[in-house]
């Protein structure tokens, strides 16, 4: 059974650098089935996607954040990492990892395809001197 | 952008909940899932390709909707499907979540 895992910090100053890490376990990273993705949920507030990565090291990012974020893979370790600059009050927020299944063809008819289907816990991150 | 609407929904157990999720263009069905998520807890995704459900999800839930406008339809409320639904859909390599609704006791 595929588990995703949060870890990181849960205090950041403000100006520093929010790093968070996903580890999977029960399946591969390595898999091309998957993207591996970031959403987070400021209190009270809804759901917003950060950025997405595949093993191959592949991202894409939320426009609105992607001056300031960088996602990463590790294969070896079978874990993905977010970090993301210039933290303010409003980076404050619950922040999950989770899977993605990806389409391997054009008329690739897999269910769950691009939605998140496997989620971890979640970690709270205060951004607070 | 995805807009949902309304943002809150108040009902009473066994009632019909319809729940809107309108795009700002056309997106692929293929690629447009709901989730709940309950207080204190995870999402959930409930739906994917627009009108399929997740596994272990209730006949009761289903999707429908083409092109800009989807629809997520509860078709008699159980206590425990009091809880904030989100849409979502991935178009040109980025991923978006609705603001969710909230399906609440009346």
């Amino acid at each position: 059974q595929l588990q995703l895992q949060e870890s990181g910090p849960g205090l950041v100053r403000p100006s520093e650098t929010l790093s968070l890490t996903c580890t999977v376990s029960g399946g591969s990273i390595s898999s091309n089935n998957y993207y591996w993705g970031w959403i987070r949920q400021s209190p009270g507030k809804g759901l917003e996607w950060i950025g997405t990565i595949y093993y191959s090291g592949s991202t894409y990012y939320n426009p609105s954040l992607k001056s300031r974020l960088t996602m990463s893979v590790d294969t070896s370790k079978n874990h993905f990492s977010l970090r993301l600059s210039s933290v303010t009050a409003a980076d404050t927020a619950v922040y999950y990892c989770a899977r993605s299944p990806r389409p391997t063809t054009a008329s690739d008819s897999s269910p769950y395809l691009r939605a998140f289907d496997v989620w971890g816990q979640g970690t709270m991150v205060t951004v607070s001197s | 952008v995805l807009t949902q609407s309304p943002g809150t929904l108040s009902l009473s157990p066994g009632e019909r909940a319809t729940l809107s999720c309108r795009a700002s263009q056309s997106v692929s069905s293929r690629f447009l899932a709901w989730y709940q998520q309950k207080p204190g807890q995870v999402p959930r995704l409930l739906m994917y390709g627009a009108s399929s459900r997740a596994t272990g999800i209730p006949d009761r839930f289903s999707g429908s909707g083409s092109g800009t406008d989807f629809t997520l339809t509860i078709s008699r409320l159980e206590p425990e499907d009091f809880a904030v639904y989100y849409c979502q859909q991935y178009d040109s390599s980025l991923w978006t979540f609705g603001q969710g609704t909230k399906v609440e006791i009346k």
